[in-house]
């Protein structure tokens, strides 16, 4: 089974500076997706950035990077230049493992960042 | 806009009720999951629909049932509701391989009186 496990529950950064959001992942499957959502206050779940278990590089999305160190299994989403819009919960997610169906995600508790001004 | 319709976006009702949620998937995706978000559970996967078929089952209790209908859409059944099963529930639709991610729509939040 896929576990993922978040460490911060919440975060405090300030406006313009870059912000990481930790996540390690449990699996044993050779072949994994990881993903990362944001759930702002209004309640909707926004997709931001994918990693494939086999992908050379980090990904990136924009001002989202994905900071992906296998041997460590951790997928840690970097945020550059933060806004305060960016002031959500943040979800990290692998694909797979009985907490999300056959083909579905299993979604670590969630970080609540908060971007001061 | 994700794409993926979820109905009512707030239902209010009272205990031992029952309430149906309805999801409309994004155009040409064929799986829909249904999950819960709770304060206290997280983000609970409770089952899957593939072109019809259920595919997978995570944490539903047997007061709760879904279908997937021939046009796609989904609906989530809730009965006998009980005061813990005010949560926001959410329908995704998968793009599938090879990336899989979920596109999830506003979610429907069921306050329990």
């Amino acid at each position: 089974a896929q576990k993922i496990t978040q460490t911060q529950p919440g975060m405090f950064v300030q406006e313009k500076e870059a912000v990481t959001l930790d996540c390690t992942y449990d699996t044993s499957d050779p072949s994994y997706g990881l993903f990362w959502y944001k759930q702002p206050s209004s309640g909707e779940m926004i997709f931001l950035i994918y990693q494939g278990s086999y992908d050379q590089q980090n990904a990136t999305e924009g001002r989202y990077s994905l900071n992906f160190q296998k041997a460590r299994k951790s997928a840690n989403l970097v945020i550059s230049a933060s806004q305060l819009g960016d002031s959500a919960m943040y979800f990290c997610a692998s694909r797979g493992g009985s907490g999300g169906g056959a083909d579905g995600l299993t979604f670590g508790k969630g970080t609540h960042l908060i971007i001061q001004p | 806009d994700s794409g993926v319709t979820q109905t009512p976006k707030h239902l209010i009702t009272a205990t031992g009720q029952r309430v149906t949620l309805r999801c409309s998937p994004r155009s040409g995706d064929l799986s829909v999951y249904w999950y819960q978000q709770s304060l206290d559970q997280g983000l609970q996967f409770l089952i899957q629909y593939y072109n019809g078929e259920e595919r997978a089952k995570g944490n539903i209790l047997e007061r709760f049932s879904a279908q997937q209908f021939p046009d796609l859409h989904s609906e989530l059944n809730l009965s006998s509701l009980e005061l813990g099963d005010s949560a926001l529930y959410f329908c995704a639709s998968s793009a599938g391989p090879p990336r899989g991610e979920l596109f999830f729509g506003e979610g429907s939040r069921l306050t329990v009186l």
